[in-house]
């Protein structure tokens, strides 16, 4: 069965350094997500991405997040200067359909970012 | 607002017995509802969804769950449990847009 795939599975950073999470979501989907997991906290929506746009972000989206598609198959989560309430688990999710369709969204395994 | 509400941090069951898992919704419209379940260290896996029609759903690994709008529940059954099953179980909602809204999980544990 296909899979979202996430690199790495452990980042360690030091504050106030950039970094790149990546995803190489479902090969026929459309939809593209990220949401994150502080730890013992519930699973947050942070974008949703669609036809090379944002289409929906949350609050905690803010100027220090952005997103990328940068070639036909890998979807990237960019912190530019971390900050240590950023440690969480991050994941990438991807569907066919967005929005309120009957396609699920399915994700991977995460990549837990740690900043020190 | 949406939100989602999962009252029970915690269970703990002997293998063989039987589960529910409770969940609580609030939504204005019809809801989109999900169960996903997170292993240690693994991703959050798809158990079931519902979306329209019978309002019991058939999911993976024998679970189920019933959405009933009267209660604004979709509690998730299971009626014999495996050891393998010992996992974090998350309930989410569907909102208007694309993103899914986390209840903030159930932890079962399985004891033989």
């Amino acid at each position: 069965e296909p899979e979202v795939t996430q690199t790495p599975s452990h980042q360690v950073t030091q504050m106030g350094q950039e970094v790149i999470l990546r995803c190489v979501p479902i090969s026929n989907h459309l939809y593209f997500y990220w949401y994150r997991q502080i730890l013992g906290q519930k699973v947050e929506f942070l974008v949703s991405f669609y036809n090379n746009e944002i289409s929906e972000k949350s609050e905690i989206f803010d100027d220090q997040f952005s997103v990328e598609r940068p070639d036909g198959s890998n979807f990237t989560l960019k912190i530019r200067s971390t900050k240590l309430e950023d440690s969480a688990m991050y994941f990438c999710a991807s569907s066919e359909q967005g929005g309120r369709s009957n396609q699920p969204q399915h994700f991977g395994d995460g990549t837990r970012l740690s900043i020190l | 607002a949406q939100s989602v509400t999962q009252p029970d941090i915690h269970i703990t069951v002997s293998e063989g017995a039987s589960l529910e898992l409770r969940c609580n919704y609030s939504y204005g419209a019809t809801p989109y509802l999900f169960w996903y379940v997170q292993s240690p260290g693994q991703g959050l896996q798809l158990l079931l969804k519902y979306f329209s029609g019978d309002t019991l759903v058939q999911g993976i690994k024998g679970f189920e769950a019933e959405f009933k709008r009267s209660q604004s529940s979709f509690n998730l059954r299971k009626p014999s449990v495996h050891w393998s099953d010992a996992a974090e179980y998350f309930c989410a909602v569907g909102a208007a847009t694309d993103k899914l809204i986390f209840g903030t999980g159930t932890r079962l544990q399985v004891f033989p």
